[in-house]
């Protein structure tokens, strides 16, 4: 069963803010996020297992809701470097099998 | 610091050939993926392998595909005969334990014609 990511894409300028939201309509045992720029790999940002915990990697911090099963990656105050695809994968148990969301295109300006 | 390699970086072939598409994971790590990426869309998982044996697998991934460990480095894997939709990057990659991160290679660029 595959992530539902919103919005699709979203432009900001350099010092917004920004939430990136992944939901999935079966029990999650982890949320992972990923950003991929233009031609390159996936780069992992963060895991949330299940418990609602919330994790942060520089000024991009997430959550996990897990009554909503639904995760949320914060992008605060954001640089040019963090412009790309933000992927989130959702494993419904520990089953090895990420299922990747649609992405959303983030895009900052100066 | 370790990093997931693959080889080659691009690889170009006729519609019902076969192709071996070369992963070298991160030493240490027990559990291996690949996936796919059809230009500008999502990342397709493909399969997980774990102990010398496929552990998930997709739709996606039909009699037309396997995987191989041959040694104790490499993990391969083979399309038996290419389609034009087989065209896409083909990412390894690879992690140490179940719900952890993955590290991803850089991607092997397969074109069909």
């Amino acid at each position: 069963q595959q992530p539902v990511q919103s919005p699709q894409a979203v432009i900001l300028r350099e010092g917004e803010d920004a939430v990136i939201n992944c939901s999935s309509s079966k029990a999650l045992y982890s949320v992972h996020w990923y950003r991929q720029k233009h031609g390159e790999a996936p780069v992992f940002l963060m895991i949330l297992l299940k418990g609602g915990e919330q994790k942060g990697h520089e000024k991009i911090s997430a959550s996990f809701n897990e009554k909503k099963q639904q995760s949320s990656l914060y992008l605060t105050a954001s640089q040019l470097s963090y412009s790309g695809t933000y992927f989130c994968g959702t494993e419904m148990r520990s089953d090895y099998k990420l299922s990747f969301g649609a992405g959303t295109t983030v895009t900052v300006r100066a | 610091e370790p990093e997931v390699t693959q080889t080659p970086s691009h690889q170009v072939t006729q519609m019902g050939q076969e192709v071996i598409l070369r992963c070298v994971p991160i030493s240490n790590h027990l559990y291996f993926y690949w996936y796919r990426q059809i230009l500008g869309q999502k990342v397709e998982f493909l399969v997980s392998f774990y102990n010398n044996e496929i552990s998930e697998k997709s739709e996606i991934f039909d009699d037309q595909f396997s995987v191989e460990r041959p040694d104790g480095s490499n993990f391969t894997l083979k399309i038996r005969s290419t389609k034009l939709e087989d065209s896409a990057m083909y990412f390894c990659a690879s992690s140490d334990r179940v719900a952890h991160e993955q590290y991803f290679g850089p991607g092997t660029r397969l074109t069909v014609t």
